[in-house]
């Protein structure tokens, strides 16, 4: 069974630190990852998306994928309160098809002033 | 850029009442679309997913069925529904071939 973990949280950060959130997977053949921001009593919004080893940075957030450790991390720099949410990560499985994936049951993150 | 719609926003529904739930997407043609539910505190549970038209897959075997009749609108429905249906309902999509999934904004579902 494919499985994507998340520690629960809440991780708590200050305003204007950096915030470290992680998540491993199970299925070593997965093929793409993925970061969702949920706000409570919100849908999930794709803020990162990530496919090959390595960093990929976009404003404030980087992604960093690890298939040999089968980790994803999201790195949020500059922390503000509003970056306070839910964050889910996603695993999309190996080969094509109808894309079903794996989600972790998010990291809570509270950014506090 | 593709939109989800889907509505009602919120229900409350007695125990044992229908329930039909509606999902149109645009902006895009032959979507994959999914429908999730997720329960208070807990993670997303998908339950049924669709890669065309009449071609519905289930992951969940429950009281709950879908319906594509439509490329872009998918539809969750109940005969009888449970307290444990209770939960918040999201339909998603993403474009054939790619990973990425586009989240509508939900429906509050409170069975009573």
């Amino acid at each position: 069974q494919k499985e994507v973990e998340q520690n629960s949280g809440p991780l708590s950060v200050p305003e204007g630190a950096i915030a470290s959130l992680n998540c491993t997977y199970s299925d070593r053949g997965s093929q793409s990852f993925f970061w969702y921001r949920q706000y409570s009593g919100k849908s999930p919004e794709l803020i990162m998306s990530i496919y090959s080893n390595g960093d990929k940075e976009d404003g404030r957030f980087t992604a960093q994928l690890n298939k040999a450790s089968q980790y994803v991390s999201l790195l949020i720099r500059d922390s503000q309160p509003s970056d306070s949410a839910t964050y889910l990560c996603a695993v999309n499985p190996a080969a094509g098809g109808s894309y079903i994936p794996t989600f972790g049951r998010g990291t809570s993150l509270i950014v506090h002033p | 850029s593709q939109t989800i719609h889907q509505w009602p926003a919120t229900l409350v529904q007695p125990v044992g009442s229908p329930l039909s739930l509606e999902c149109t997407v645009e902006g895009t043609s032959n979507p994959n679309l999914y429908w999730y539910r997720q329960a208070a505190g807990r993670g997303l549970q998908l339950l049924f997913y669709s890669v065309g038209i009449g071609q519905i897959s289930s992951e969940v075997p429950q009281n709950l069925s879908a319906s594509r009749p439509q490329d872009r609108q998918f539809i969750l429905s109940s005969k009888k529904l449970l307290l444990s249906d209770s939960g918040f309902y999201l339909c998603a999509s993403n474009l054939l071939g790619g990973g990425e999934q586009y989240f509508g904004p939900g429906t509050r579902l409170t069975v009573t």
